[in-house]
Order: C-alpha cells, then sequence, then structure tokens
C-alpha cells in the first residue's frame, strides 16, 4: 500500500524549532519529488516546499525562506522539514504529499504544529 | 506568483445536482491545473490532474476542462459523500498555489 506517515508535530514556543518527519512505504521513493504542504486552522490549503530526488534543487514559498530547510534520506524512505524560528503564523496541519505529474498524488494524515507561548 | 481565484467560494447544493466550480489564475498556466476534495478532518484527496485527467480510482461523475487561465470541475449527480471543500492548485511555476477553496453543502 503506498503510504506516508507524518511524525514530529507538536507545541513549541515562538522562536522555537521542531523536525517534522515522514516516512513513505509502497513506491519507490527515490523516484519522485516530495513536498510539504501545510494548512492553518479553518484555512486553506497553503504549499510550503518541494525537494527533487536528488535534492538538487528546492523550492521553498516566501514566508518560510530562510528559516526551514527540507532534506531527505533515499536510503530510509524519509523526507524531512526542519524548522526555525517559528512564528505563531506558522501553526498548521502539515501534510507531506508526493508530487506526480505535476500534482500531489498521495497525502499523509498530518502532523499539527502549534507555536505558541 | 500566480494567483488562484475559485468561484464561487461556498455554494449550496442537493443529491442528485451537477455542481460546477470555476478556478481563474492570473497567468496562463497551460493545463497544469489539478483538483482535489478534502473533508473535514483529513487530507485532501486529488481529483484531477493536468486539467482534465481523471486520478486513478476517483468516481467519473468528477470532470475537469479548461486551459490557458480558465479552469472547471464538474462534477455531474452530486452523490451525498461529495459534500467537501474543493481546491484547485496550479503546477506551472513555483511557488505552488492553491485557490482559496469551494465548500460543497446540502
Amino acid at each position: 500500500e503506498v503510504q506516508l506517515v507524518e511524525s514530529g508535530g507538536g507545541l513549541v514556543q515562538p522562536g522555537g524549532s521542531l523536525r517534522l518527519s515522514c516516512a513513505a512505504s509502497g513506491f519507490t521513493f527515490s523516484g519522485f519529488w516530495m513536498s510539504w504542504v501545510r494548512q492553518a486552522p479553518g484555512k486553506g490549503l497553503e504549499w510550503v516546499v518541494t525537494i527533487k530526488p536528488d535534492e538538487s534543487e528546492k523550492y521553498f514559498v516566501d514566508p518560510v525562506k530562510g528559516r526551514f530547510t527540507v532534506s531527505r534520506d533515499n536510503a530510509e524512505n524519509s523526507l524531512y522539514l526542519q524548522m526555525d524560528s517559528l512564528r505563531a503564523e506558522d501553526t498548521a496541519m502539515y501534510y507531506c504529499a508526493r508530487a506526480n505529474n505535476y500534482a500531489f498524488d498521495i497525502w499523509g494524515q498530518g502532523t499539527m504544529v502549534t507555536v505558541s507561548s | 506568483d500566480i494567483q488562484m481565484t475559485q468561484s464561487p467560494s461556498s455554494m449550496s447544493a442537493s443529491v442528485g445536482d451537477r455542481v460546477t466550480i470555476t478556478c481563474r489564475a492570473t497567468q496562463v498556466i497551460r493545463s497544469w491545473l489539478a483538483w482535489y476534495q478534502q473533508k473535514p478532518g483529513k487530507a485532501p484527496e486529488l481529483l484531477i490532474y493536468a486539467a482534465s485527467s481523471l486520478q486513478s480510482g476517483v468516481p467519473s461523475r468528477f470532470s475537469g476542462s479548461g486551459s490557458g487561465t480558465d479552469f472547471t470541475l464538474t462534477i455531474s449527480n452530486l452523490q451525498p459523500e461529495d459534500f467537501a471543500t474543493y481546491y484547485c492548485q496550479q503546477a506551472e511555476s513555483f511557488p505552488r498555489t492553491f485557490g482559496q477553496g469551494t465548500k460543497v453543502e446540502i
């Protein structure tokens, strides 16, 4: 079964850091671009970042540039999002998603990040 | 950045209705448009990619059309399980951007 499972979310104070993980299974992880998409409570979807299979290309949404980094371990079938200098506006459900045919065809169940003092 | 605007933002419909949701891009995105369905508390699910290609496993009552800047998602014969929020998303360029969503209510 093709599956993505996120972990690492939680409550963090403003200015703090958090590392999200996404474990992939059921497909050849190393063959796909991967992304993170977030959704603030009661709001719409916001694309955050996309990473190429060999990590040679990474694209970020402007509000997170310089604060978030993305990486992957193809041997471990895992995607990561390191989030530093977190702000209240980063509070959201974070979804890991597979990019295929220029769309996000597989999504994880999401992991909630809450930035609050 | 390419902005995506959906209309309407919300709508009421009945089982059996034909529903049309539109999505407009601020720049030409050729056919690089996807549609997603999201139910409360769940992750989004891909319905349509490349503007008109039906994702595997998605019922044929869902269809997409359009190219350039104007796109349409049509749900024919609305079913109870179709009451949800729908999003369009452009894949022409980075940053990827989504429409604000269309909530289809009973």
